[in-house]
Order: structure tokens, then C-alpha cells, then sequence
């Protein structure tokens, strides 16, 4: 199986600063078709999680554009230029291109 | 606008079964690839398995800790997607979230308690 590692596990931001999660898989992620089926969600507090960036740096339809996604074979991050209240939640690292699918533990984000 | 909603979960006994369902709007079901996806109480995301459109084959692929007592299946006429549970263990108890494919759209989730 391949396994997904988020780092940090808790960051505590400023609201107004940067935040910055780091993926890293346990083996390539480029599928056999070229494409790396790497996503990255949101899970605010009690609600389902929602697709944030796909295929690495793709932004889902309606997610604001201060959330960027980057990397390439084994390690990816994910960048929110400007924190906002709305983005406290737990972030998660997904890769699709491989069975079984896999998630990172998690990334609590929480304001200072 | 797309929607899934799961329904079908509560609570049950170790070795009992119960059946999810996932009622599915706002797109053309028959050519999605759906997936099922669990949580623990406090914990993470954890992948149960993913079906394949009937256009694709209609293969299902399972995780490990499911394999031989979940079934997957799809009935395209009424774009429900379902998730059959037999020999319920107390750590599959979660939330059980369907999801399209890459993880794009997920419902809000049915709870299932498995406990004595």
C-alpha cells in the first residue's frame, strides 16, 4: 500500500499568514496514463470533506484561489497564501492512482 | 446542483449486517465511478472500496479490512449506490461517506455503531 505523510500534524496560524502542509508518498504517485492523482481535501468540524485541488494543482470549481497546490512523484504541498477564519479544519493528502486508495493522517489547521 | 445523500446506518451487533444506501442527483450517474470512504470516531479518512461505471465493467475493488464481507453494487435506473455490511465488526464502526470518483462530491455521511 502506499503510504501517505503529512507534516506537521497541528498548525497553529495567524489569521492573515501563510500556512503550508508538506505530503509525502512512499512510492511515485505518476500513473502509468502520465497523469499523478494526487488530491488534497477540507474537512471543516462536523461537515463531510470537500475536494480542494486534484491532479496536484488543479483548484476545484468554487475553492478560493488563496489555496495552491504543488509537486511532482513523491512530495506535494499544499499553500493557503492568507488564512482565513473559514479554513480552520483538518486537510488531508489523497492519492487515487493506486489500490488501495489512500489518505494521510490528517492536518489540523487552528487559529492562534 | 449535485447531491448524495447516505441513509440505512445505526447501530448493530459484532456479526450482524446492515445496508447502506446512497441516493445520488445533479449528474449522470451511470458514467460515474462511485466510491465508499469511513471515519472512525476522531479519526481519519479511511478508503472501503470503489465501483466502476457499467460502461467500464462494473469491476469493485475492496480494502483489505472489508474484503469478503462488503459488497458494493449500483442500480443506474434509480442512480443509487449501495454498500451491503455482513460480519460487522466493533471497528467498523464510522461515519460512511459515498463520494464520486476523486473524491470530487461526498455526501453528509450515515453513522454505523457497531457495538454489543
Amino acid at each position: 500500500d502506499i503510504v501517505m505523510t503529512q507534516t506537521p500534524l497541528s498548525s497553529p496560524v495567524t489569521l492573515g499568514q501563510p500556512a503550508s502542509i508538506s505530503c509525502r508518498s512512499s512510492q511515485s504517485l505518476v500513473h502509468s496514463d502520465g497523469n499523478t492523482y494526487l488530491s488534497w481535501l477540507q474537512q471543516r468540524p462536523g461537515q463531510p470533506p470537500r475536494l480542494l485541488i486534484y491532479k496536484i494543482s488543479n483548484r476545484f470549481s468554487g475553492v478560493p484561489d488563496r489555496f495552491s497546490g504543488s509537486g511532482a512523484g513523491t512530495d506535494f504541498t499544499l499553500k493557503i497564501t492568507r488564512v482565513e477564519a473559514e479554513d480552520v479544519g483538518v486537510y488531508y493528502c489523497t492519492q487515487a492512482g493506486q489500490f488501495p486508495y489512500t489518505f494521510g493522517q490528517g492536518t489540523k489547521l487552528e487559529i492562534k | 446542483e449535485v447531491q448524495l445523500v447516505e441513509s440505512g446506518g445505526g447501530l448493530v451487533k459484532p456479526g450482524g449486517s446492515l445496508r447502506l444506501s446512497c441516493a445520488a442527483s445533479g449528474f449522470t450517474f451511470r458514467h460515474a465511478w462511485m466510491n465508499w470512504v469511513r471515519q472512525a470516531p476522531g479519526k481519519g479518512l479511511e478508503w472501503v472500496g470503489r465501483i466502476k461505471s457499467n460502461t467500464d465493467g462494473g469491476t469493485v475493488d475492496y480494502a483489505a479490512p472489508v474484503q469478503g464481507r462488503f459488497t458494493i453494487s449500483r442500480d443506474d435506473s434509480k442512480t443509487m449506490l449501495y454498500l451491503q455490511m455482513n460480519r460487522l465488526k466493533t471497528e467498523d464502526t464510522a461515519v460512511y461517506f459515498c463520494a464520486t470518483s476523486s473524491s470530487t462530491y461526498w455526501g453528509q455521511g450515515a453513522l454505523v455503531t457497531v457495538s454489543s
